[in-house]
């Protein structure tokens, strides 16, 4: 069956650059049709895309949040990676992986999602 | 981008009672709309997509609607599992998420 788990910090300095890994299993990111995304959920509020890697590596980005940051794969260890640059503490969230269903007429949503993982932004 | 608008905030229903969610998208998105249910701690559960299709173990009290910009989620019988938070997700344009509906026990 299809799991994945995030891992990073659980807490980082402002201004600092925050990196999450995805490591998952039960699928290959090298498979058509398979993405890998981060949403992030700040405490009581909505999730909140961020990005998204396919299997022939196109990279998708939240416009707000393009410019801080950077998605990669590493299919033969089946991970994913994020880095969030300049982190501020409104970036505080919940952060999680998810794998995407193949878009078509009848899915495309995030199916499998990992358990999160709670960064904290402070001094 | 597109927005999402989910209606009511919160909806107060007793278990046995219908429950219908409304989300509005600020554009024409086709059914590339998802929904989700989140209880506290948890990451979201994937109930429905490409708009009423139910995700693999979902309950058949699961339903869900419409087309454009314009969807509903229906339970029809709420049982005491179902009371959680629920989002919709659209994936026509990007990806954005709704604000959530509540749905609690009266």
């Amino acid at each position: 069956q299809i799991t994945l788990k995030e891992s990073g910090p659980t807490l980082v300095k402002p201004t600092q650059t925050l990196t999450l890994t995805c490591t998952f299993s039960g699928f290959s990111l090298s498979t058509t049709e398979v993405g890998v995304g981060w949403i992030r959920q700040p405490p009581g509020q909505a999730p909140e895309w961020l990005a998204l890697i396919y299997w022939d590596d196109d990279k998708r980005y939240s416009p707000s949040l393009r410019t801080r940051l950077t998605i990669t794969k590493d299919t033969s260890k089946n991970r994913v990676v994020l880095t969030m640059t300049n982190m501020d503490p409104v970036d505080t969230a919940t952060y999680y992986c998810a794998h995407r269903q193949p878009r078509t007429a009848t899915s495309g949503g995030f199916d499998f999602w990992g358990q999160g993982t709670l960064v904290t932004v402070s001094s | 981008e597109i927005v999402l608008t989910q209606s009511p905030a919160t909806l107060s229903v007793s278990p046995g009672e219908r429950g219908i969610l409304s989300c509005r998208a600020s554009q024409s998105i086709s059914n590339y709309l998802a929904w989700y249910q989140q209880k506290p701690g948890q990451a979201p559960r994937l109930l429905i997509s490409g708009a009423s299709t139910r995700a693999t173990g979902v309950p058949a009290r699961f339903s869900g609607s419409g087309s454009g910009t314009e969807f509903n989620l229906t339970i029809s019988s709420l049982q005491s599992a179902d009371f959680a938070v629920y989002y919709c997700q659209q994936y026509g344009n990007w990806w954005t998420f709704g604000q959530g509906t509540k749905v609690e026990i009266k």
